[in-house]
C-alpha cells in the first residue's frame, strides 16, 4: 500500500509560473523525500526534509513539511520546460522508502 | 562517479521464461533496493539487499528473488513469468538505505515486456 499520496494527479502550466505539488501521508515518519521522473527513465533525488525541520529549499524548490497534518509541499518556482516530469513524494515505512502515486506536471512553453 | 547501472535496458520474454535482471551501485553503495513501476500500481517495493544480506522485502511472490555479491552488485530473478509482470524495474542505490536520511539513487530501469 501507499504511504503517500500526491495531489494533483495532473498539472499543466505555462514556462515561468509556479508549480505546487502536496503530498499526505498515514503514519509518521523520520523523513520525507522528493523525487522527479522524466519519461522512461529512473527517479532523479530532489530534495529530503526530516521530521523535525518545517521548511527547506534547493535552488528552485522549496519543500514544506507539516507533521501535524501529516503532509507536504513542493514549490517549484519559475517553472520551465525542462520541469516537465513526474514527481513522486516518499516516506520511510516499515523499514523500506514508498512511494506515493506521482503528481504528472507538464510546463508549457 | 559512474552512476547506478542497469542492464539489460530492455528485455522480452514469453509466460512461464523466467529472467535476471542486473544492477551495479555507485561505488561505495552498500544498500541496493528493487522496484517494480507499472501504470496501474505505481511504485511496489520488491527488497532491499545490504552488505550481501536481505534486510527488507515486499509482497511479492516467491517468483521474485533476488541477491546481493560482495561487490555490492544485484541481481534479481524473476520465474515463471507472467503477463502481469510486465514493468519498468528499478535499482537503487544508497550509502545506507533510503529510510536512513540516505537518499536513493536510481539506474534508469529495465523494461520487461512478457508476452
Amino acid at each position: 500500500s501507499q504511504q503517500g499520496e500526491e495531489d494533483p494527479q495532473a498539472l499543466s502550466i505555462q514556462e515561468g509560473e509556479n508549480a505546487t505539488m502536496n503530498c499526505s501521508y498515514k503514519t509518521s515518519i523520520n523523513n520525507l523525500q522528493w523525487y522527479r521522473q522524466n519519461s522512461g527513465r529512473g527517479l532523479v533525488h530532489l530534495i529530503l526534509i526530516r521530521s523535525n525541520e518545517r521548511e527547506k529549499h534547493s535552488g528552485r524548490l522549496r519543500v514544506t513539511l507539516d507533521t501535524s497534518k501529516k503532509s507536504s509541499s513542493l514549490l517549484i518556482t519559475a517553472s520551465r520546460a525542462a520541469d516537465t516530469a513526474s514527481y513522486f513524494c516518499a516516506t520511510d515505512g516499515g523499514n523500506k522508502l514508498v512511494f506515493g502515486a506521482g503528481t504528472i506536471l507538464r510546463v508549457k512553453s | 562517479k559512474a552512476g547506478v547501472t542497469q542492464t539489460p535496458r530492455y528485455l522480452i520474454k514469453t509466460r512461464g521464461q523466467q529472467v535476471t535482471l542486473s544492477c551495479s551501485p555507485i561505488s561505495g553503495h552498500r544498500s541496493v533496493s528493487w522496484y517494480q513501476q507499472t501504470p496501474g500500481q505505481g511504485l511496489q517495493f520488491l527488497f532491499e539487499y545490504f552488505s550481501e544480506t536481505q534486510r527488507n522485502k515486499g509482497n511479492f511472490p516467491g517468483r521474485f528473488s533476488g541477491r546481493q555479491f560482495s561487490n555490492s552488485r544485484s541481481e534479481m530473478n524473476v520465474s515463471t513469468l507472467e503477463l502481469g509482470d510486465s514493468a519498468l524495474y528499478l535499482c537503487a542505490s544508497s550509502l545506507a538505505g533510503g529510510y536512513y536520511n540516505s537518499p536513493l539513487h536510481f539506474g534508469n530501469g529495465t523494461r520487461l515486456t512478457v508476452t
